[in-house]
């Protein structure tokens, strides 16, 4: 079965360094997502990305935030200056794009991001 | 604001057991309800989708309702299996396209024991 991969599935950075999490969605599918999760804290989305741009955006995705299709298969959140309280689990997630509401979200695993 | 509100917060059951999972949810409009399930660590994996329309929709063990009018939705485990045990969470997706944000609940940590 098809699958989102994530890499790395966990980051140890510093405050104030810069992190890229990468994100391999499924081949076919056109809209691509970045979600976090705080420890014990519900899911919240951070963006939606569409045809080579953001299609939505949280509050969460201030200028700190970035997202990037640099090539064909590759999707990245980047963030700028890492503060103690992006220390979350990042979702990235896609789906094809369907004409019925049965939209197919598939998650990827997570990477865990530890600023210190 | 659109939240998803679910019940109980946890609930341990013996193996072999059903149980139901609560779910209201205030967001509006309203396009569809998911049901998920996610392992310690890990993304969460759906397990349905149901539309304004749908009622009731299963995949194997797993049977999930829904009252749009009431804005209600539960989750229905049959037969439990230890590897049951989980987080499951309901996840509203808001507007009328299926690609606007979706809005998670914080779940219910289910387990199950021997």
């Amino acid at each position: 079965e098809p699958e989102v991969t994530q890499t790395p599935s966990h980051q140890v950075t510093q405050m104030g360094q810069e992190v890229i999490l990468r994100c391999v969605p499924i081949s076919n599918h056109l809209y691509f997502y970045w979600y976090r999760q705080i420890l014990g804290q519900k899911v919240e989305f951070l963006v939606s990305f569409y045809n080579n741009e953001i299609s939505e955006k949280s509050e969460i995705f201030d200028d700190q935030f970035s997202v990037e299709r640099p090539d064909g298969s590759n999707f990245t959140l980047k963030i700028r200056s890492t503060k103690l309280e992006d220390s979350a689990m990042y979702f990235c997630a896609s789906s094809e794009m369907a004409v019925d509401v049965n939209y197919g979200y598939t998650f990827g695993s997570g990477t865990r991001l530890t600023v210190v | 604001k659109n939240q998803v509100e679910q019940s109980p917060q946890s609930l341990i059951i013996l193996e072999g057991k059903n149980c139901t999972l609560q779910c209201n949810y205030t967001v509006s409009p309203f396009s569809n309800l998911r049901w998920y399930k996610q392992d310690t660590g890990r993304g969460p994996v759906s397990l349905t989708i149901m539309t304004f329309s749908e009622n009731t929709k299963s995949n194997g063990r797993y049977t999930a309702t829904l009252d749009a009018d009431t804005k209600q939705s539960s989750l229905h485990i049959t037969a439990s299996q230890l590897s049951d045990s989980a987080s499951y969470i309901c996840v509203v997706s808001e507007g009328n396209s299926g690609n606007t944000p979706l809005v998670f609940g914080k779940g219910t940590r289910l387990s199950v024991i021997a």
